[in-house]
């Protein structure tokens, strides 16, 4: 039962353009969302992050919408720039008495073309 | 600055074969995990410590084992390796939980034949 979904597993745009990805998720309990960045041979990178208190967040090019009664979040990029291109993974976090959980999507690549 | 640095990188083993990744970081972080990625799967958490000295279960488990004797330092052993456990291996480490950001190892590549 896949709690966090990226539905789209890879997404291709036109340097200058916006690129959208987005992430839904089914645990009403998930309060706190990050967008992660990975290129090729290296670990995810923290990217942004949203907390459910909240329906926008935005850091220069990136911004994260979350749609709770949708259960949905979209990440935005504009402009896109082709150094963007790498994969990215949406991830929900809920607090709960002596812990946490945080569980990630599949990830969707992206490719932004020169 | 090293941040989180995941030792070997590549590693090819036989099935029931035994051995162990080791994750450092010099962050000073409390929280430490060790993540499998597979095609499609994302990131899925095996063993998680909040702390120096505890360790507890993540999302799948079975066939791991982890030890956090020092707070810069977290182990994930596989005693009996399977071919199911060829995948990459994360290791991040956080401040704290929940809302802060992990930071993430260049990763392991496993292979069990």
């Amino acid at each position: 039962d896949q709690q966090v979904k990226q539905n789209s597993p890879s997404l291709s745009v036109q340097e200058g353009r916006i690129s959208i990805l987005n992430c839904d998720y089914t645990n009403s309990m998930f309060d706190y969302f990050l967008w992660y960045k990975k290129y090729p041979a290296e670990g995810p990178t923290f990217l942004i992050s949203i907390s459910s208190i909240k329906d926008k967040n935005e850091d220069g090019r990136f911004t994260v919408f979350l749609n709770k009664s949708a259960k949905h979040l979209s990440l935005h990029i504009v402009p896109s720039q082709p150094g963007d291109s790498a994969v990215y993974f949406c991830a929900a976090s809920a607090s709960y008495t002596g812990g946490f959980k945080t569980i990630f999507g599949a990830g969707t690549r992206l490719f932004v073309k020169a | 600055n090293a941040g989180v640095t995941q030792t070997p990188k590549f590693r090819v083993l036989k099935t029931g074969q035994s051995m162990t990744l080791l994750c450092a970081q010099d962050m000073n972080h409390e929280y430490m995990y060790w993540y499998r990625q597979d095609p499609g799967m994302g990131l899925r958490l095996i063993h998680y410590s909040v702390g120096e000295g505890t360790t507890a279960k993540g999302e799948v488990p079975d066939g791991y084992n982890v030890s956090r004797l020092k707070k810069q330092n977290f182990l994930l052993g596989l005693e009996s390796a399977a071919p199911s456990q060829t995948s990459v291996y994360f290791c991040a480490s956080s401040y704290s939980g929940g809302v802060q950001p992990q930071h993430f190892g260049d990763g392991t590549r496993l292979s069990i034949l």
